[in-house]
């Protein structure tokens, strides 16, 4: 158990519409990281998150976004959803900010979109 | 601009063999950190091993070992003795100075170990 939890655990919709990931980071951790992970993709870096501040965007569609809470809990919205936002959603999350922090991956949030 | 690639997309072993896993990056920054994630059928995604571009020293942890050799840009992953257990999708990451904080990921080597 890597101590970050992501909820919920699966996630069936259809297209168009929207719906909302959250994370919450291991205890004392204020960096939280968004990954997509997809058969055609891999694992993509999404966003990150440092203290409530965005820090990093990696391959983030416009349709997404993401916020980092005062508890530093933090949520991934996805919106108009297409067939092809099907994936598995990580969060992870590290200590501090800089590259070589560990960063500790959550159970992932499997989207279906039908 | 970075990149990572794991050549072999999907290894199959018989448990006791020793198996090395390929890991190859691109890099222009002197300064930059190597990982190793395991993804075992359970979805999870587990941290083994980070390494950091001023470190070349080979790192052993039980069965498992890493090469790390700049001049060749590798960092391999060698599992002595596999188990079954062992069976699981192993992904080979890159993360930047420059570049912030975030991972580069490689494809993954799917590894099945039969009994």
């Amino acid at each position: 158990d890597s101590g970050v939890t992501q909820t919920p655990k699966h996630l069936i919709t259809a297209t168009g519409q929207r719906v909302t990931l959250r994370c919450s980071p291991r205890s004392g951790d204020l960096s939280v990281y968004w990954y997509q992970q997809s058969l055609d993709q891999g694992l993509q870096f999404l966003i990150q998150y440092y203290n409530g501040e965005e820090r990093a965007k990696g391959n983030i569609l416009e349709r997404f976004s993401a916020q980092q809470f005062p508890d530093l809990h933090s949520e991934l919205n996805l919106s108009s959803l297409e067939l092809g936002d099907s994936a598995l959603y990580f969060c992870a999350s590290s200590a501090g900010t800089g590259p070589g922090n560990e960063q500790f991956f959550g159970p992932g949030t499997r989207l279906t979109v039908l | 601009a970075q990149k990572v690639t794991q050549a072999q997309t999907e290894i199959s072993v018989v448990e006791k063999e020793d198996v090395t896993l390929d890991c190859v990056y691109e890099t222009r920054d002197t300064t930059y950190y190597l990982f190793w994630y395991k993804q075992p059928p359970s979805g999870e995604l587990v941290f083994l091993i980070r390494r950091n571009s001023f470190d070349e020293q080979n790192e052993i942890s039980g069965r498992y070992s890493w090469n790390f050799q700049k001049s060749t840009s590798s960092f391999n992953f060698t599992i002595t003795a596999s188990q079954v257990v062992d069976s699981a999708v192993y992904f080979c990451a890159l993360s930047e100075d420059q570049a912030g904080t975030a991972l580069i990921f490689g494809k993954g080597t799917t590894l099945s170990v039969s009994s």
